[in-house]
């Protein structure tokens, strides 16, 4: 089993629609959780952390389920400009290290 | 502010030869990570140092070994290439080691093997 597991994808939704992706992890004494965004051919970049408590960027929102090991992303009114590959991360901390587990990423694709 | 900087951006080299991939940490950044990144897959994370020493591994052959100098800078060296090297080579900087530290990639080298 992966440590990190995501929905396969790709999502095609036009734009304007809401879309969600999942993630499972393995490893129990994960201890942060992060959503990154990766274009095409480029690095990945950070779209943001995800808290216990969820929260909220504008029309990103991230939840996390400790007890089920179940992390969301949720995109309200999509736009063009979000194609991309979402990518889910968890940092197994163990001791002075700061190690980021990736997930084989969700493409989604939004459409005019 | 500088960003991560990695070069080159592009390399090709064939089966058996050696390959050395830099990397600038962001500025601020003392923490560097390496991750090979196959296509269609996410980035899979190859080491970290931190005060120039290899603080942890992952699940990587000996043929990768890396460096980091007095100013951050890192190195990613790899031995007898195989065809499966190829990949994107990431570097991502941090502050320290801490496990909530976001990390910052840099634009990545793109490594061929022939």
């Amino acid at each position: 089993r992966k440590e990190v597991e995501q929905d396969p994808g790709p999502f095609n939704v036009p734009e304007g629609a809401t879309v969600a992706f999942n993630c499972t992890y393995s490893n129990s004494a994960s201890q942060s959780f992060f959503w990154y965004r990766q274009d095409c051919r480029k690095e990945p970049k950070l779209l943001m952390s995800v808290y216990s408590s969820g929260n909220e960027d504008g029309r990103f929102t991230a939840q996390l389920n400790r007890a089920s090991q179940y992390i969301s992303l949720l995109i309200r009114d999509s736009k063009l400009s979000d194609s991309a590959t979402y990518l889910c991360v968890v940092n197994f901390y163990g001791g002075a290290t700061n190690k980021l587990i990736f997930g084989t990423g969700t493409l989604l694709a939004v459409q005019p | 502010d500088a960003g991560v900087t990695q070069s080159p951006t592009h390399l090709i080299k064939t089966r058996g030869q050696q390959v050395t991939l830099r990397c600038s940490p962001k500025s601020g950044h003392d923490t560097v990570s390496w991750y090979q990144q196959a296509l269609g897959q996410g980035p899979q994370f190859i080491f970290q140092y931190y005060e120039e020493e290899e603080r942890q591994r992952g699940n990587f052959p000996d043929r990768f070994s890396g460096h980091q100098f007095p100013n951050y800078s890192s190195e990613l060296n790899v031995n007898a290439l195989l065809l499966g090297d190829s990949a994107l080579y990431l570097c991502a900087s941090s502050s320290g080691t801490g496990g909530n530290q976001p990390q910052h990639f840099g634009d990545g080298t793109r490594l061929s093997i022939l």
